[in-house]
């Protein structure tokens, strides 16, 4: 069983800064994607941005990035030039691709506060 | 909005009541995915339908939790004899065939009293 681990409960960064967030996660298999899920306070989960892992480019949209380390099976958002907007709980997920059920697992969430 | 929705948004009732819950996934989607998620946690997965067959649950849904999907559209989860530890948001979550990116819906928050 796959499990995903953000060690960060809590963050907060002023507008305009820059903010990583931090997911480890655990498994024995080799083709599975990741994702970062934003979720405001209208509970809406939203995708912020995926990485397939066997690719070793880092995936990027717009202002969000990622670090995916896939030796140490680490998977960092960044996020820049910090807006208000980006307030939310921030869910860091995988998913196995090599099963046929595509089932996320999350990981408990890091709570982005973005202050002005 | 993803497309996917879910009826009702909030939902109070009283311990030892049914509840139901609805979910319309976005046309064509054939795969439909129920989630639980409580206060400071992240969504737990709970059962996946493929089409109209239900093809995995998790051993969170006890005996009193159903879920259907007649026909392979629209889906329905049912809890029965309703606790206070099942108050939660039930999300609902949908994809395409081949694709592994979920559309979620707004979510149906259940309180129990």
């Amino acid at each position: 069983a796959q499990t995903v681990t953000q060690s960060q409960p809590e963050m907060s960064v002023q507008e305009a800064e820059t903010v990583t967030l931090s997911c480890t996660y655990d498994t024995s298999e080799n083709n599975y994607y990741l994702f970062w899920y934003k979720q405001p306070p209208s509970r809406q989960m939203i995708l912020v941005i995926r990485q397939e892992a066997y690719k070793q480019q880092n995936a990027t949209e717009n202002r969000f990035s990622v670090n995916f380390q896939k030796a140490a099976k680490s998977f960092s958002l960044k996020i820049s030039d910090s807006q208000l907007g980006d307030t939310a709980m921030y869910f860091c997920a995988f998913l196995n691709s090599g099963g046929s059920n595509y089932k996320l697992t999350f990981g408990k969430g890091t709570l982005l506060t973005v202050n002005p | 909005d993803t497309g996917v929705s879910q009826n009702p948004r909030h939902k109070i009732t009283k311990r030892g009541q049914n509840v139901t819950f609805r979910c319309d996934p976005i046309s064509e989607h054939n795969r439909l995915y129920w989630y639980r998620q409580t206060l400071g946690q992240g969504p737990e997965f709970l059962t996946y339908f493929q089409n109209e067959a239900q093809l995995e649950k998790s051993r969170l849904l006890s005996d009193r939790f159903s879920a259907e999907r007649p026909k392979g559209s629209f889906s329905t989860l049912e809890i029965q004899r309703t606790e206070q530890g099942d108050s939660a948001m039930y999300l609902c979550a949908t994809t395409p065939r081949g694709d592994e990116k979920l559309f979620f819906g707004s979510g149906t928050q259940l309180s129990v009293l």
